[in-house]
């Protein structure tokens, strides 16, 4: 079956520019997460999603990010105004959702997000 | 709040070596422990986890880790490697009991095995 896709998978963008960052992920996987990579600060949380609920925004660095997810499917992340920093690989991840248990979160390829 | 500490950023490694990478947590309450891989060019794919019983768990590629709760470690090794276990590898914790498995990551080791 088909894995967590993302697009785009690379995304070159002026500083200022808003950007949206979007995530399809395995069907049937309630639960959503976004994670970003960059160098320097390896792997960090942004955001958690069950169904179209996002009860966990707390890895979230600035008011300029911003996430949905709709129909508890795709999930759109949204930075506006993007900065330097902001560059990074950005990764969404589903998982099932069990109610307690941890289940396998399966990631997506990652958008690399370039902000000149 | 939980925390992993992976001790070496790479690992450089002859073909058909041993290998351990280390991987240290902290956290105030109990975890689950993964192991995650990145091929180059590739996205994260599970390894190996431990969520209970034997604290020796194993992958199909010959990867094995050891849940060590006193020492708050899970190492992963592998006796013999192959060029094509070239990738970074993350260790990961999340909590047990909660809701939902967000991943606190470490930084990362990169595996560099040569001929």
């Amino acid at each position: 079956g088909a894995g967590v896709s993302q697009s785009p998978s690379n995304k070159v963008t002026e500083k200022g520019k808003d950007v949206e960052l979007r995530c399809d992920p395995i069907s049937g996987h309630t639960a959503l997460y976004w994670y970003r990579q960059s160098l320097g600060q390896g792997l960090e949380f942004l955001i958690y999603f069950q169904g179209n609920s996002a009860p966990d925004k707390s890895g979230l660095p600035s008011d300029r990010f911003s996430a949905e997810r709709t129909g508890g499917s795709v999930s759109t992340l949204t930075i506006q105004r993007t900065q330097q920093e902001d560059s990074a690989v950005y990764l969404c991840a589903s998982s099932q959702y069990s109610g307690g248990a941890s289940y396998e979160q399966y990631f997506g390829p990652g958008t690399r997000l370039t902000v000149t | 709040a939980q925390s992993v500490t992976q001790l070496d950023s790479q690992v450089p490694v002859f073909e058909e070596a041993p290998v351990e990478l280390r991987c240290n947590y902290s956290s105030s309450v109990s975890v689950y422990l993964f192991w995650y891989v990145q091929y180059p060019n590739q996205g994260l794919q599970l390894l190996l986890k431990y969520l209970s019983g034997s604290t020796l768990v194993e992958s199909i590629n010959g990867f094995e880790a050891e849940f060590n709760k006193s020492q708050t470690s899970f190492h992963l090794r592998k006796p013999s490697v192959h060029i094509s276990d070239t990738a970074e590898y993350f260790c990961a914790v999340s909590r047990m009991n909660s809701g939902y498995s967000t991943l606190t990551f470490g930084k990362g080791t990169m595996l560099l095995v040569s001929p």
